[in-house]
């Protein structure tokens, strides 16, 4: 019963460095979202994917990209971390109708 | 873009008492949603609203979908300590491909 599955749950970055943050979904959604959520903020879309191999952006979408190789996998890319990426990040998958409606734990992610 | 305006911010009430709080918008949505986050935990989906004027219960929760369909309410009886963390109202306007605006959330306390 894992539904949404992010990777990994905590990671501190310095400026300037990359990496990658993994989602797995195994309920067969099409669609699949990065939200970033600082504080006082709420939710704001980054990228999202309405399908495998389709991505789209999102509110907030510089300095991330993501792929979408796979249907379960959405992966968002980190290629220079600044410090302003400091956020709890969560990705998201729904089938057709709902949007978002199956949200990961997050990953806390502190540049430095 | 569109955007969500949440009320209140946060609320510090007592337990036993009900909980009230909204969400505006300046543009027309399809969908409302209501989700709740725990501390450390990624926003879990507590009720869906799909037409104007729809009023729906989950438990001691109620929803309605607003009829101008720029607003929605989410209603919380008898609170109950388990009832704290944030509360978001997210919606999605009228094209299909739209992806979920949320709204700040609104930070509930519950004083035993």
């Amino acid at each position: 019963n894992a539904g949404v599955t992010q990777t990994p749950k905590f990671r501190v970055l310095k400026t300037g460095q990359s990496m990658t943050l993994l989602c797995a979904q195994d309920m067969n959604h099409e669609y699949m979202y990065w939200y970033r959520q600082d504080p006082g903020m709420g939710l704001r879309l980054i990228h999202y994917s309405v399908g495998e191999g389709t991505t789209a952006k999102g509110e907030v979408p510089d300095g991330y990209n993501v792929s979408r190789l796979k249907k379960q996998n959405f992966l968002l890319g980190l290629e220079s971390a600044a410090p302003s990426q400091t956020s709890v990040y969560f990705c998201a998958s729904s089938p057709d109708r709902f949007w978002g409606a199956f949200f990961g734990q997050g990953t806390r992610l502190t540049v430095v | 873009g569109q955007q969500l305006n949440q009320s209140p911010q946060s609320m510090f009430i007592q337990e036993g008492e009900d909980v009230s709080m909204n969400c505006t918008s300046s543009s027309i949505f399809n969908t409302w949603l209501w989700y709740k986050q725990d501390p450390g935990e990624g926003p879990v989906l507590l009720i869906a609203l799909y037409k104007a004027g729809e009023l729906t219960s989950n438990g001691r929760l109620t929803a309605q979908f607003g009829i101008t369909r720029k607003d929605s309410f989410l209603n919380i009886s008898a609170s109950i300590p388990s009832d704290v963390g944030i509360y978001f109202c997210a919606g999605q306007g009228n094209s299909g491909n739209t992806p979920l605006v949320f709204g700040k959330g609104t930070r509930l306390s519950v004083i035993a």
